[in-house]
């Protein structure tokens, strides 16, 4: 079946401008996350979703980022104010979650964000 | 959370079976430990992960020590499409997201 999806691929902004990242999961997952991979750098958590509500955002760096999900789907970043330092890959991943134990979590491909 | 210790970088000849090492000696008794790789510009891709018991699945065998304080990552049969960065993680059951480490890079050679 499809896996996560995300668009776009890629993303040159300015500094200042906002930017919407979109991940699609996959279909039935109920949780999702994002992440993100700095040039050279070790991947981050960001936040995670559970159904429609965030029980972790402990990972945003500031209050210029955002992320919300709808309909228990589809799943938006939003960075206010882009600065150079936000630039890096932007990764989502979803998983199934189950009662009986931790399912893995499927990454999509990534957004590459340039903030010039 | 638990940390893990994993070799900067690893070789293996292609064919031969390539085994990753990870300490985890911290791990508290509900972390789940999990592997990942990252191949070269993409997302990380799920291997496999365990509790306490030893796991197999089609794309390898994790194997736990009875102490769980370390586990080995073993591929049977390397390929040069296996070249990637590994991750070790040990994840509580209470918390959902992933903390990465820097990995080990391991380099299939012909």
């Amino acid at each position: 079946g499809a896996g996560v999806s995300q668009s776009p691929s890629n993303k040159v902004t300015e500094k200042g401008k906002d930017v919407e990242l979109r991940c699609d999961p996959i279909s039935g997952h109920t949780a999702l996350y994002w992440y993100r991979q700095s040039l050279g750098q070790g991947l981050e958590f960001l936040i995670y979703f559970q159904g429609n509500s965030a029980p972790d955002k402990s990972g945003l760096p500031s209050d210029r980022f955002s992320a919300e999900r709808t309909g228990g789907s589809v799943s938006t970043l939003t960075i206010q104010r882009t600065q150079q330092e936000d630039s890096a890959v932007y990764l989502c991943a979803s998983s199934l979650e189950q009662a009986s134990g931790k399912e893995g979590q499927y990454f999509g491909p990534g957004t590459r964000l340039l903030v010039l | 959370d638990a940390k893990t210790t994993q070799p900067t970088s690893m070789d293996c000849a292609e064919g031969r079976a390539a085994n990753l090492p990870c300490n985890h000696s911290t791990i508290s008794g509900n972390e789940y430990v999990y592997w990942y790789r990252q191949i070269h510009s993409q997302g990380p891709q799920y291997i496999i992960h365990g509790l306490k018991n030893n796991e197999t699945n089609e794309m390898a065998s994790l194997i736990i020590t009875e102490d769980r304080k370390s586990s080995t990552l073993i591929l049977p049969h390397a390929t040069l499409r296996d070249t990637a960065v590994y991750y070790c993680i040990v994840s509580p059951q209470s918390t959902d997201k992933l903390i990465f480490g820097t990995g080990t890079r391991l380099q299939v050679f012909p």
